[in-house]
């Protein structure tokens, strides 16, 4: 099993829509949570930190659920700028490594 | 301009041609790290620095080799490139070891190797 696993889409959606995506972690021990946003054949850029009682940043919602062992991602008004994949991102308490999900490709259609 | 660079941006080159890539960053930071990037895999880490003279492996370092001389470079070195060895390659730094979760990447590399 992928230590980090996210479903790769792609998920189309028209302007405007609310769109979630999940990412599961197989290591309890994974301490810090991230997203990453990726677009076409260019290189990735931290979106937002996930925290524990959850966190927003403008459209941008990022969840945790430890108990299930999954974080989450949901845009509400998708814009057209929003097309990208969409990493998630996984930090071990100790690690000095970040673990990245293969990343959820998004199209946000007009 | 902060930033991350590397060098070059696209190569094709044959088996077993000794090549190396290069990065570097200009935010003196001290974490940086290779990654590579691979349809349905997603990126794996190659190798990663703490500091000067401080490297150690990550998930797939295997066909690869790292320095870490100075602060501001970190080249990766291909001794003997294999086709399993075509990919995407990302070098990245972040300001250190504790805040590794904001890594900030170079373009990307695209190598092929026939």
């Amino acid at each position: 099993r992928k230590e980090v696993e996210q479903d790769p889409g792609p998920f189309n959606v028209p302007e405007g829509a609310t769109v979630a995506f999940n990412c599961t972690y197989s290591n309890s021990a994974s301490q810090s949570f991230f997203w990453y946003r990726q677009d076409c054949r260019k290189e990735p850029k931290l979106l937002m930190s996930v925290y524990s009682s959850g966190n927003e940043d403008g459209r941008f919602t990022a969840q945790l659920n430890r108990a299930s062992q999954y974080i989450s991602l949901l845009i509400r008004d998708s814009k057209l700028s929003d097309s990208a994949t969409y990493l998630c991102v996984v930090i071990k308490s100790s690690a000095r490594q970040l673990t990245f999900g293969s990343g959820t490709q998004l199209t946000v259609l007009p | 301009e902060a930033q991350v660079t590397q060098n070059p941006r696209y190569l094709i080159t044959v088996t077993g041609k000794k090549l190396t890539v290069t990065c570097s960053q200009n935010m003196n930071h001290e974490y940086m790290s290779w990654y590579r990037q691979d349809p349905g895999l997603g990126l794996r880490q190659i190798y990663y620095s703490m500091n000067v003279e401080v490297t150690d492996k990550g998930d797939v370092p295997e066909g690869y080799k790292v320095s870490r001389k100075e602060k501001r470079n970190f080249p990766l070195i291909l001794e003997s490139p294999s086709p399993n060895q075509t990919s995407l390659y990302f070098c990245a730094s972040s300001l250190s070891g504790t805040a590794i979760y904001e890594q900030y990447f170079g373009p990307g590399t695209r190598l092929t190797v026939t």
